[in-house]
């Protein structure tokens, strides 16, 4: 089983809808998760933190489930803007604080 | 606030050729550094992180070396580059003790 793993896509909604990403991870002793949004031959970019008790920013909403070992990201009111793809990294608690896994990402095409 | 610049943008080399990347980051100091590749389609991986000057972590046997002449310079190597070094290379830093990576625009290699 890969370290994460996320549905390759592509996710294709219509603007306006609401999508929703998971991503699993395989060591349950993990500690801290992110996502971050990567444009099409650009740098992956921070979206966002993954909190235990869920957050929360403006349209996204990142969700932790531990007992099932994954995480999510929820978009509400999809933006065309929103179209990317979406990284789920999850730090290595082997690793020291210096590594984290990235997933290989979701593709999210959002259509006018 | 602290930026990260890579150069080139792109390159396109033939096999068997040198290679050099180079990775600054301005605005912080001490930071951890790292390289990361991105083939076509798949996932980010790290090659080499670095915790310090001249302290270099390689994650994978290749072809690729790393060094790190002063605190916020890291760069990448290859003394003969191969088909499979094509791919998007990726530097990144955080802060010590810090999870979140930020990420340089990368360069894009094309091995022919």
């Amino acid at each position: 089983r890969k370290e994460v793993e996320q549905d390759p896509g592509p996710f294709n909604v219509p603007e306006g809808a609401t999508v929703a990403f998971n991503c699993t991870y395989s060591n349950s002793a993990s500690q801290s998760f992110f996502w971050y949004r990567q444009d099409c031959r650009k740098e992956p970019k921070l979206l966002m933190s993954v909190y235990s008790s869920g957050n929360e920013d403006g349209r996204f909403t990142a969700q932790l489930n531990r007992a099932s070992q994954y995480i999510s990201l929820l978009i509400r009111d999809s933006k065309l803007s929103d179209s990317a793809t979406y990284l789920c990294v999850v730090k290595d608690p082997s690793g020291g604080y210096q590594k984290v896994t990235f997933g290989t990402g979701t593709k999210l095409q959002v259509i006018p | 606030s602290q930026t990260i610049h890579q150069w080139p943008a792109t390159l396109v080399q033939p096999v068997g050729s040198p290679l050099s990347l180079e990775c600054t980051v301005e605005g912080t100091s001490n930071p951890n550094l790292y390289w990361y590749r991105q083939a076509a389609g798949r996932g980010l991986q790290l090659l080499f992180y670095s915790v310090g000057i001249g302290q270099i972590s390689s994650e994978v046997p290749q072809n690729l070396s790393a060094s790190r002449p002063q605190d916020r310079q890291f760069i990448l190597s290859s003394k003969k580059l191969l088909l499979s070094d094509s791919g998007f290379y990726l530097c990144a830093w955080n802060s010590q003790g810090k999870e979140t990576q930020y990420f340089g625009p990368g360069t894009r290699l094309l091995v022919l």
